[in-house]
């Protein structure tokens, strides 16, 4: 069966620090590869989705950026933290074949910026 | 372009009660709907998906509706529980035949059950 893991679970961390979150995904291959942010108030915002090694899509142009160095790696850092990065980050993949489009998503990263 | 309005919350229920959570959507094409559920602190689960018109999706006593008449996929449950409570959202995907398929999600409506 597949899995999905985010770490850390928890950060805080203050204003122009750097942030690098990490997702991975088991039990399935070349897989869709998307992050999300949930500010309070549950509304999910896609700010990422990669359909392959090194192929990343943005969807919001923002302080963020993502990466996937291998199959099942998706990474999300920043250079520089803003206030306005806090958030509930939640990474989640689908599979890879036409008409299988639903996600399955990770246990969650809560970031809060000081 | 694709999207998904589903009732505003907070819904506050007694146990036992019947629930409705409406959910209607906007596409072009044939989208599969899905319902999905997030406990307080954790990450969304998929509760339960239709794809295609009249499916009708189920789980855990949920049941929703695949309505194209009405571009609807209200989500039901006879009996609601204090376990139920949680954050349910309403999603589509658009299925255009590419490998990668987009969710467009609803804003999420907070139930909360008392006993």
């Amino acid at each position: 069966s597949q899995t999905i893991h985010q770490w850390p679970a928890t950060l805080v961390q203050p204003v122009g620090s750097p942030l690098s979150l990490e997702c991975t995904v088991e039990g399935t291959s070349n897989p869709n590869l998307y992050w999300y942010r949930q500010a309070a108030g549950r509304g999910l915002q896609l700010l990422f989705y990669s359909v392959g090694i090194g192929q990343i899509s943005s969807e919001v142009p923002q302080n963020l950026s993502a990466s996937r160095p291998q199959d099942r790696q998706f990474i999300l850092s920043s250079k520089k933290l803003l206030l306005s990065d806090s958030g509930f980050y939640l990474c989640a993949w689908s599979g890879p074949r036409a008409g299988t489009y639903e996600q399955y998503f990770g246990p969650g990263t809560r970031l809060t910026v000081t | 372009g694709d999207s998904v309005t589903q009732m505003e919350g907070p819904v506050t229920l007694s146990e036992e009660a019947f629930l409705t959570i409406n959910c209607t959507y906007t596409a072009t094409g044939y989208p599969s709907l899905f319902w999905y559920v997030q406990y307080p602190g954790e990450g969304l689960q998929l509760l339960l998906k239709a794809t295609k018109a009249d499916d009708k999706g189920s789980n855990k006593g949920f049941e929703a509706t695949y309505r194209k008449e009405t571009t609807s996929f209200h989500l039901e449950k006879g009996s609601v529980q204090v376990s139920d409570s949680a954050v349910y959202f309403c999603a589509l995907s658009e299925n255009r035949g590419s490998t990668l398929g987009r969710l467009y999600f609803g804003r999420g409506t907070q139930l909360t059950v008392w006993p």
